[in-house]
């Protein structure tokens, strides 16, 4: 079966650094997406990885790991807007996302 | 402007009955999807399109129903809605399916059956 695994919630402090872990098992692999969803909006784009190796845009870094079945999402600086869901999506063989529940990530003064 | 619009954003209807969303892209993506949001699910896909007059199922099509005669155009209609059927929807379009081209999400219905 295909699943994606990612913590349901974190809490971090602003200014500080944190690191949202996702494993992934699909039915093939075109590559990983990260998505941005804050309450009541729809998600928007953060990034996608392919290749293994880090991809650093701005305060915001995402890791692959593809023999792992393992990526994470790096947020510096962390600020209270950053306060919102993340979310995992493989893409799969048949070039359909495949998506994880979400990382509610709680930032707090 | 352009973008995705998806009305309405908030529709109540009965156990039973016919209700159609509507979701409209002004970039002329090929792709266009179809997903639920559900408390403690990922985004589930219900149906895609990768062109008008194609598409087809995805993980959970039962009870929904799709078409796409124009390219910006991408209705979903829920034959005979149940309770279960409760969720968020969001339209998404993009230029192709693979990477690296991402989605774009319109602001989502949320969708009560009672």
């Amino acid at each position: 079966g295909q699943n994606i695994d990612q913590p349901t919630e974190m809490t971090a402090t602003e200014g500080a650094i944190v690191q949202i872990n996702c494993t992934y098992q699909t039915s093939g692999f075109n590559g990983l997406f990260w998505y941005q969803q804050h309450a009541g909006e729809a998600p928007t784009f953060l990034s996608y990885n392919v290749l293994d190796g880090l991809e650093e845009k701005g305060r915001f870094s995402s890791f692959l790991s593809r023999s792992k079945g393992y990526s994470y999402l790096l947020l510096k600086e962390l600020q209270m807007k950053d306060s919102a869901s993340y979310l995992c999506a493989s893409l799969d063989s048949n070039y359909q996302l495949i998506w994880g529940a979400g990382t509610k990530l709680i930032i707090k003064p | 402007d352009a973008g995705i619009t998806q009305s309405p954003r908030y529709k109540i209807t009965e156990t039973g009955r016919q209700v159609t969303l509507m979701c409209h892209q002004t970039w002329s993506h090929s792709y266009m999807f179809w997903y639920r949001q559900d408390l403690g699910h990922g985004l589930r896909l219900i149906y895609y399109s990768a062109a008008a007059d194609i598409t087809d199922k995805g993980e959970v099509p039962d009870g929904y129903v799709v078409s796409r005669s124009k390219t910006e155009n991408f209705p979903l209609t829920l034959e005979s809605a149940t309770r279960s059927q409760t969720s968020v929807y969001f339209c998404a379009s993009s230029e192709s399916a693979g990477g690296p081209y991402e989605q774009y999400f319109g602001p989502g219905t949320r969708l009560t059956v009672t």
